[in-house]
């Protein structure tokens, strides 16, 4: 059964600091894996794809990058702003159907 | 090209009751896919449909149920509501068949069901 993790469940950092944020999943089996951000009570924005053939995808500020052998995606946010802050979620499509599997996220709050 | 749409956004219920949560994919999306997301919880997957066929579904019992109609829009129904029912239901449409690889899913606003 495919798992991802989220770690830390939060995060605040000064506005202008460029960030890391960490994906891990237990089966390497994937077909790709997304990154979504979502503000408080809404829905879900998708913000970068990466194929399972793939190693990195990258739109404007963000930069996806993904190690399928050691089950691992980092989102880079770099130049940090305010307008950042939000929550952001990982999820892998799994091998059997094509359901997401998602983490918890992480809350991330950048500072003026 | 229009987005995704759920309605209603909020919804009040009494435990023991019945609610149908709706959805209308994006412009030329076939495959609509269901999720529960809980206070604080990544988003769990209910079930999906690909051309008004269920394909694929998730650990909810029988009394979540569903259906795609031809313009691919869809429904969530729940029966017998249960407090632990109140969460975040969302609803995410992508282009492609039941195992498209590369496909992205777009996902809605969500509707907030609360269950008293």
């Amino acid at each position: 059964k495919q798992e991802v993790t989220q770690i830390p469940a939060a995060l605040s950092v000064p506005e202008g600091e460029n960030l890391v944020l960490n994906c891990s999943f237990t089966d390497s089996a994937i077909y790709n894996l997304q990154w979504f951000r979502q503000d408080p009570g809404k829905g879900l924005t998708s913000l970068l794809l990466i194929q399972s053939s793939q190693r990195e995808q990258t739109s404007g500020r963000l930069n996806a990058s993904l190690d399928k052998s050691s089950g691992r995606s980092t989102l880079y946010i770099a130049a940090s702003q305010p307008g950042d802050s939000a929550t952001y979620l990982c999820a892998v499509r799994d091998g059997a159907n094509s359901k997401l599997t998602f983490g918890k996220g992480i809350t991330l709050s950048v500072r003026p | 090209e229009t987005g995704v749409t759920q309605s209603p956004t909020h919804l009040i219920k009494t435990r023991g009751q019945q609610v149908t949560l709706r959805c209308s994919s994006q412009s030329g999306h076939n495959t609509v896919s269901w999720y529960q997301q809980a206070l604080g919880q990544g988003p769990q997957f209910i079930f999906q449909y690909y051309r008004e066929e269920e394909n694929g579904r998730g650990n909810f019992p029988p009394r979540f149920s569903g259906l795609q109609f031809p313009n691919y829009s869809s429904e969530l129904n729940v029966n017998a509501l249960e407090l632990d029912d109140s969460a975040l239901y969302l609803c995410a449409s992508s282009l492609g068949g039941p195992s498209g690889m590369g496909d992205t899913q777009y996902f809605g606003p969500g509707t907030r069901l609360t269950v008293l």
